[in-house]
């Protein structure tokens, strides 16, 4: 499967806006880029995906780089609602159900 | 509410006892998950189901028994488990077995502890 990495944990303050990265540098021109995120004491929630092009949701924004060999999970005004452990996973490669790696704990400074 | 519900939330069983978790869906969804979270761990994959098929089983050991009876419910039957099995044991569904280009709903998950 191909990998993703992602930093440990970052920290933004409130109402500003948040950039998460994603390598992923061995992936193939059919897996598509997920993020999820987790709350604390619930499941998974999905955030955003995309293949090629620059996606744009009520939640977030993910780019894509030209290469497809990283992306960027972007939260354009982070509440305290948003701290949370995102994950940022490849689908692709026949490969049955989603492959969680530890993600990025993200902090929301008020 | 993600329209993945699990039941019961909380479980507290003994090392002799059998229990069963179960996980229901009214989206339309094809595929069927099993995954379980310990503590500081990412998420692992357990079993996936589609079309009530179990199309893959990540070397669970058999104390761990799942079962498809139709495309809404996905039970996991539990028995003799140890206390390394207490974890978090989520649910989710999606349209097609591998997501590719759809997403994945979870369930709120079971908080098992085994004593």
């Amino acid at each position: 499967d191909a990998k993703t990495t992602q930093p440990n944990s970052m920290e933004s303050n409130e109402e500003e806006p948040v950039h998460l990265p994603c390598n992923h540098s061995t992936i193939s021109g059919t897996d598509y880029i997920h993020w999820y995120r987790q709350l604390p004491s619930q499941g998974p929630e999905y955030v955003i995906h995309g293949l090629t092009s620059n996606v744009n949701n009520r939640m977030a924004s993910l780019a894509i780089a030209e290469d497809r060999k990283s992306s960027t999970l972007i939260l354009h005004r982070a509440t305290l609602r948003d701290a949370a452990v995102y994950y940022c996973i490849l689908s692709g490669g026949g490969a049955d159900g989603l492959t969680f790696g530890k993600g990025t704990h993200l902090i929301i400074q008020p | 509410e993600t329209g993945v519900t699990q039941t019961p939330r909380h479980l507290v069983m003994g090392m002799t006892n059998k229990k069963s978790l179960k996980c229901e869906q009214h989206l339309g969804h094809n595929a069927m998950y099993w995954y379980k979270q310990s503590a500081k761990k990412p998420l692992e994959l357990m079993f996936v189901y589609n079309f009530k098929e179990q199309t893959e089983n990540n070397s669970v050991p058999s104390r761990f028994s799942p079962e498809c009876p139709n495309s809404s419910h996905l039970f996991l039957h539990l028995h003799t488990l140890q206390p390394e099995d207490s974890a978090l044991y989520l649910c989710a569904s999606s349209l097609d077995r591998a997501p590719m280009d759809t997403e994945a709903f979870f369930g709120q998950g079971t908080r098992l502890t085994v004593v």
